[in-house]
């Protein structure tokens, strides 16, 4: 199946300091992607769709200055934690869908442990 | 908004046994639905998808079914092995961009 590349899969930061996050596409160009967070033992929330070319569209309640995305080509999209905090400590995947279609499937990066101290 | 929701949260079968995972969504207009396992601190694989089209899928000891119109699909394992131990998400496609809506989870673990 497709490859959907994460990094890094593990991120330590101070509090104040801010962490990007890449998520790429290996194999197959993709226009849009998609940010998820993750809390311990939760499921998978979405927060936002990176659109190549244009800006992202954030779920709501999910702030769009804190989470930068950026997606500046058809196989790279970053997710930037801004000024990080404690509670944004959590675990973020992104995930692509090769150009096929609305019935193609879906594949997630390896995601990213962010932790805040 | 669609809604998905798993049970059971939790399941423990000794090693051998066939292993039953529900998934139930309100909104029946779906692209398609995807069982996905999650080992702990890490991504997702992706373990099959069922086109809206479709009422099953397999894959080796894998099977999952689809009935669309009552808003529910099934995830069967058989003869379940120790590896199999993994948290199982289903999710929803309902738009032709690709987002996915997600259940919360079923946490499996098989003893050996």
């Amino acid at each position: 199946g497709a490859v959907v590349s994460q990094h890094p899969s593990w991120v330590i930061c101070k509090s104040g300091t801010s962490v990007k996050i890449e998520c790429r596409s290996l194999d197959f160009q993709a226009t849009t992607m998609f940010w998820y967070r993750q809390f311990p033992k939760q499921s998978l929330m979405l927060m936002a769709t990176s659109n190549e070319g244009s800006k992202a569209t954030y779920e709501q309640g999910v702030e769009k200055d804190k989470f930068l995305i950026n997606h500046a080509s058809l196989t790279l999209s970053t997710l930037t934690v801004t000024s990080a905090h404690p509670e944004d400590s959590s675990f973020y995947i992104c995930s692509a869908s090769p150009p096929q279609g609305a019935t193609t499937e879906a594949f997630f990066g390896q995601g990213t442990r962010l932790t805040v101290v | 908004k669609q809604e998905v929701t798993q049970i059971p949260a939790a399941l423990s079968v000794p090693e051998g046994e066939n292993l039953v995972l529900n998934c139930s969504f309100t909104d029946s207009a779906i692209y398609n639905l995807q069982w996905f396992r999650q080992d702990p601190g890490k991504g997702l694989t992706s373990l099959l998808l069922i086109q809206s089209s479709q009422r099953e899928q397999t894959s080796g000891r894998l099977n999952a079914s689809l009935d669309k119109s009552s808003g529910r699909s099934t995830l069967y394992i058989a003869a379940s092995q120790p590896g199999d131990s993994a948290t199982y998400l289903c999710a929803t496609r309902t738009d032709s961009w690709g987002k996915l809506q997600f259940g919360a989870g079923t946490q499996v673990v098989v003893t050996p």
